[in-house]
């Protein structure tokens, strides 16, 4: 069975560029989420969709951050202007309805200078 | 808001000995307790978890406790081995969703 694709796995980008992150959670999946893990800390999730659908976005910050799965598989996160803070790795995680583990991507490392 | 807590946040053993991580959580509906294994540089993996109708589960080498009443749960590794070197986070959630990830603790097993 395929595990959570993401990428790219790594991406330098400069403060107020743009960049934006892919997703491809396993075969059948429904349920998707985006974390943000912060260097020493543990992951913080940005966002959960329930096939297409938000479920939980309360600490996605909004005015910079903003994600979608138009079709229900695939998802993109994408940040605009980026700031030195957002510097993290973005790990995507999928789940089947049922279960409850979490399946987790490699991450994108993003460094932002 | 939930939160979960995690001690010590770095932890050195000898090989062969036993390393113990230590969670408490503040949501009482918390009712689903995974442990997360990251080694360097690579995703979390899932090494065991536990549910609040159990009090311990066990996996080999590795143990988890849960204290429903007192809210706190840990993780057990007995007879470590250089390969357990990593980062270890525990989590809780009282559904399927919002799982809350505690601050991770490091761990080094010393040849």
């Amino acid at each position: 069975e395929a595990g959570v694709a993401q990428s790219p796995r790594y991406k330098i980008i400069e403060k107020r560029q743009s960049v934006a992150f892919w997703c491809n959670p396993i075969s059948g999946h429904a349920t998707l989420y985006w974390y943000q893990q912060i260097l020493g800390q543990g992951p913080k999730l940005l966002i959960q969709f329930q096939n297409n659908g938000v479920v939980d976005d309360s600490q996605l910050p909004k005015d910079r951050f903003s994600a979608e799965r138009l079709k229900g598989v695939d998802s993109t996160l994408k940040i605009q202007p980026a700031k030195l803070e957002d510097s993290a790795v973005y790990l995507c995680a999928s789940r089947e309805g049922t279960e409850y583990e979490q399946f987790f991507g490699p991450g994108t490392r993003l460094t932002v200078l | 808001g939930e939160n979960v807590e995690q001690h010590p946040s770095t932890l050195s053993v000898q090989e062969g000995d036993s390393a113990v991580i230590k969670c408490t959580y503040s949501d009482s509906a918390s009712n689903y307790f995974p442990w997360y294994k990251q080694e360097l540089g690579k995703r979390p993996q899932l090494i065991i978890d536990i549910r609040s109708n159990v009090g311990e589960k066990k996996d080999q080498r590795i143990a988890v406790t849960l204290n429903k009443t007192a809210k706190h749960f840990s993780l057990h590794i007995t007879e470590t081995q250089p390969e357990d070197s990593a980062v270890y986070f525990c989590a809780a959630t009282a559904s399927y969703d919002k799982v809350i990830f505690g601050p991770g603790t490091s761990l080094s097993v010393i040849p």
